[in-house]
């Protein structure tokens, strides 16, 4: 079946730091990906997501590209924030019924 | 704005009791799905459900069932707790055609003593 490798946490960062999660899948076809963030005490919400391969997603000053090549797509920000704080789940989706998450990254970013 | 809205945010019971988590969504889905979030196990799809009456198992259906009578509702229930299904439960909604996002509500913590 599909599945999602993203980068195990915790990420500790300084304000201002680039930050880059990796993540990788395994999926039959091409599967539309997502990045989805749940901040402290909250449900997870759609930051970004990509349909096809070399599309790039962007919101936030977050993005992330569609490799087919090599079946991943990094979360990239130049510059964090201490309100970037969250986990962040990569995820990959076959269908609306199907859709595959990692395990999530938690970061956290310090002044 | 759209809503997905679950009942309670935090619950304690009893071992063996009957529990209930209920989610309403008022963005006329069709589809919406029970997960529960355990720590370095991320999200696990327990059940969804693309139509009224209509469901189907996710990965770990063991020890719950899911009711949809109405589009915009659809409950989870724990038939008799255990200390194992003490989780954050997250219900989600979705509508038809190409894959898209996923709306959340703010998750539900049950504690099973």
């Amino acid at each position: 079946g599909d599945s999602v490798t993203q980068m195990e946490g915790p990420v500790t960062l300084s304000e201002e730091a680039f930050l880059t999660i990796n993540c990788t899948y395994t999926a039959t076809g091409y599967p539309s990906l997502f990045w989805y963030v749940q901040y402290p005490g909250e449900g997870l919400q759609l930051l970004l997501k990509a349909t096809k391969a070399d599309d790039k997603g962007s919101n936030k000053g977050f993005e992330a590209t569609y490799r087919k090549e090599t079946t991943s797509f990094h979360l990239e920000k130049g510059s964090v924030q201490v309100s970037d704080s969250a986990v962040y789940f990569c995820v990959a989706g076959g269908s609306n019924y199907k859709l595959t998450f990692g395990k999530g990254t938690l970061l956290t970013v310090n002044p | 704005d759209v809503k997905v809205t679950q009942s309670s945010r935090y619950l304690v019971k009893r071992t063996g009791e009957k529990v209930f988590l209920e989610c309403v969504q008022d963005m006329d889905h069709e589809n919406m799905f029970w997960y529960r979030q355990d720590p370095g196990l991320g999200l696990r799809l327990i059940y969804f459900s693309y139509d009224v009456k209509m469901k189907e198992k996710g990965d770990i259906p063991e020890g719950y069932s899911v009711s949809r009578e109405k589009k915009e509702r659809f409950s989870l229930i724990l038939e008799s707790a255990s200390t194992n299904q003490t989780s954050m439960y997250l219900c989600a909604s979705n509508g038809r055609g190409p894959t898209g996002e996923l709306f959340f509500g703010e998750g539900s913590r049950l504690t099973v003593l």
